[in-house]
This record gives C-alpha cells, structure tokens and sequence, in this order.
C-alpha cells in the first residue's frame, strides 16, 4: 500500500497568514492526489483534484502543486473559515489511501 | 440539489452484521463509482471500498476485505455497504462519497453524505 505522510500534524496561525501544508507519498503518484478540509462534526470537503485543480466554488486562496512524491496545499491569506483539519488522498492506486491529517489551528 | 444521505447505522453487538444505504439524489447516479469512508472517534480518514458505476468491479482495503461488501441498486438510486464481522476496530463514521469522475473513477470524492455511524459495543 501506498503511504501518505503529511507535515506538519498540527500548525498555529493567524487570519492574514500564509500557510503550507506538505504531503509525501512512500512511492510515486503522478498527479493522483487530492485534499480535502475538515471541519469538526462535518463531512469532508473536496478542494483540490488532481494535485493542482481547484474543485468548483473553492475560493482561490487555496491551491496545490507537486507531483510524483511530494505536494503542497497552500493557503494564501487564511479566512476565519479556513481553520480546520486537512487531508490528502492518493488515487494512484488501491486502497486510496488519507494522510493522517494536519488542524490548522488559529494563533 | 445534488444529494447523499446514508442510514443504517447503530450500536451492534462484536460479531453481529448491519447494512448500510447511501440514497442518492440530484445526479445520475448509475453513471458514477461510488466510495465509502469511515472515521473512528477522534481518528483521520480511512477509505473503505469502491465500486464501479455499473457495479462491474470492486475493490476494498485490506481491513475490510473479506467482512465487508459494497454493492449499489442503480434502480434505486442507492448504494450499500454489508459490514460483517463487527470488531471494535469498525467503530466509526460511515461516509459515502461519490467519485467526481464520470464512468471512469479517478478516485477523487466530490460529494459527501453527512455519515451514519456504527458502534461496536457489547
């Protein structure tokens, strides 16, 4: 199977601030990745396909780039919304396997 | 709008079975693969299976494999997971999600129902 390791686990940050989040596949992907938000209670929500597409109705403060190994989702200015958990997800190959999360917390 | 609403979850005995439902609504159902996820208490996100738009294929995680089926009625507009072999370990969050690919899955959910959650207790 396919190992998704995201850093940091859990990050502070103020509204304003600009944010990465990294995730790291034990083998390569291609572009087969996407994340999702998390707000608590809440089922998640797509934000970006295939590595660096923004999913419909996404504000644009959110994107992502990489490919193969190693990709990055960032959040230019952080919106009082955006604070919650953060997950990527391989669909290179089966079982599609999640990272283990990353909260963006408010500092 | 477009719609998914799971249900059949509960408290359940180690060892027993339940079966959950996905209903969808606002889309074409039969034309998309459709996945189920869970989520244990205070635990990440843990893909669970997936299967064909017209049911042709299927393919699950290893920790599942063998106690669980996911099978769809695209008559009905609906999706199932049969959960078998109940441990504590299944205690979660049940999501289904659809594939935001048409026919051809690639993988990537675009829309989530709300969840129904099953409790392994005895």
């Amino acid at each position: 199977d396919i190992q998704m390791t995201q850093s940091p686990s859990s990050v502070s940050a103020s509204v304003g601030d600009r944010v990465t989040i990294t995730c790291r596949a034990s083998q390569g992907i291609s572009s087969w990745l996407a994340w999702y938000q998390q707000k608590p209670g809440k089922a998640p929500k797509l934000l970006i396909y295939g590595a660096s597409s923004l999913q419909s109705g996404v504000p644009s403060r959110f994107s992502g780039s990489g490919s193969g190994t190693d990709f990055t989702l960032t959040i230019s200015s952080l919106q009082p919304e955006d604070f919650a958990t953060y997950y990527c997800q391989q669909a290179n190959s089966f079982p599609h396997t999640f990272g283990q999360g990353t909260k963006l917390e408010i500092k | 709008q477009v719609q998914l609403v799971e249900s059949g979850g509960g408290v359940v005995q180690p060892g027993r079975s339940l079966r959950l439902s996905c209903a969808a609504s606002g889309f074409t159902f039969s034309t998309y693969a459709m996945h189920w996820v869970r989520q244990a208490p205070g635990k990440g996100l843990e893909w669970v299976a997936i299967i064909w738009y017209d049911g042709s294929g299927e393919y699950y995680a290893a920790s599942v494999k063998g106690r669980f089926t996911i099978s769809r009625d695209n008559s009905k507009n609906t999706l199932y997971l049969q959960v078998s072999s109940l441990g504590d370990e299944d205690t979660a969050v049940y999501y289904c999600a659809r594939d935001r690919r048409v026919i051809v899955p690639g993988g990537m959910m675009d829309v989530w129902g709300k969840g129904t959650t099953v409790t392994v207790s005895s």
